[in-house]
């Protein structure tokens, strides 16, 4: 059973960076059959999904359009975990945000295993 | 972008009842299609792969169907723990995209 436990602040100023932690409890954020990803949740955007990271052979970065070039999904395998670090924040990326495992033997956009969920909101 | 439209936005009924959702996406995307139930405070679950197979632990009063650009979710018979919001997600191209979702309320 894989367990995924989010952390992080849940108030970030604007222009500054969001970061949270997503660690990984029954599987390997290195598995060669797992995608680790971020998705987030808003009234007005919905569920959006954000990027992924996942090991085949090397590292592999995957991000939405909307939010590339301020966005950064990064694995740390010491710690078995991986991070999303969002920059130049605005209040339109206040959401709640979620991290979420792929089975790639599955189905690359099948999100099976879920955190908890952060509600972080972007305010001065 | 896939673009995924479901309907209603908001359904009433009653324990017992037969409820269809609907989803349709903005182009072909064979049967991957997947269904999620949310509660309040809570992450998605995924309910259904693959358009119409149920994920382990969910009862059979689930089912769907469809395929290329329509599909739906029926629940055959209301139970109060269905009370909940429930969305579609196309998994045929990144980046994966989710319908605005259903809530479906007690009548």
């Amino acid at each position: 059973q894989v367990q995924l436990q989010q952390s992080g602040p849940q108030l970030v100023k604007p222009s500054q960076t969001l970061s949270l932690t997503c660690a990984i409890s029954g599987d390997s954020v290195s598995s060669n059959s797992a995608a680790w990803n971020w998705i987030r949740q808003s009234p007005s955007r919905g569920l959006e999904w954000l990027g992924r990271t996942y090991y085949r052979s090397k590292w592999h970065y995957d991000y939405v359009v909307s939010v590339k070039g301020r966005i950064i999904i990064d694995p740390d395998i010491s710690k078995n975990q991986f991070s999303l670090q969002l920059n130049s924040v605005t209040p339109e990326d206040t959401a709640v945000y979620y991290c979420a495992r792929v089975d790639s033997g599955h189905d690359w956009g099948r999100f099976e295993d879920w955190g908890q969920g952060t509600l972080v909101t972007v305010s001065s | 972008d896939i673009q995924m439209t479901q309907s209603p936005s908001s359904l009433s009924a009653s324990v017992g009842d037969r409820v269809i959702v609907t989803c349709r996406a903005s182009q072909s995307i064979s049967t991957y299609l997947n269904w999620y139930q949310q509660k309040p405070g809570k992450a998605p679950k995924l309910l259904m792969f693959g358009t119409s197979s149920l994920e382990s632990g969910i009862p059979s009063r689930f089912s769907g169907s469809g395929s290329g650009t329509d599909f739906t979710l029926i629940i055959s018979s209301l139970q109060p723990e269905d009370f909940a919001t429930y969305y579609c997600q196309q998994s045929w191209s990144s980046p994966y995209t989710f319908g605005q979702g259903t809530k479906l309320e007690i009548k």
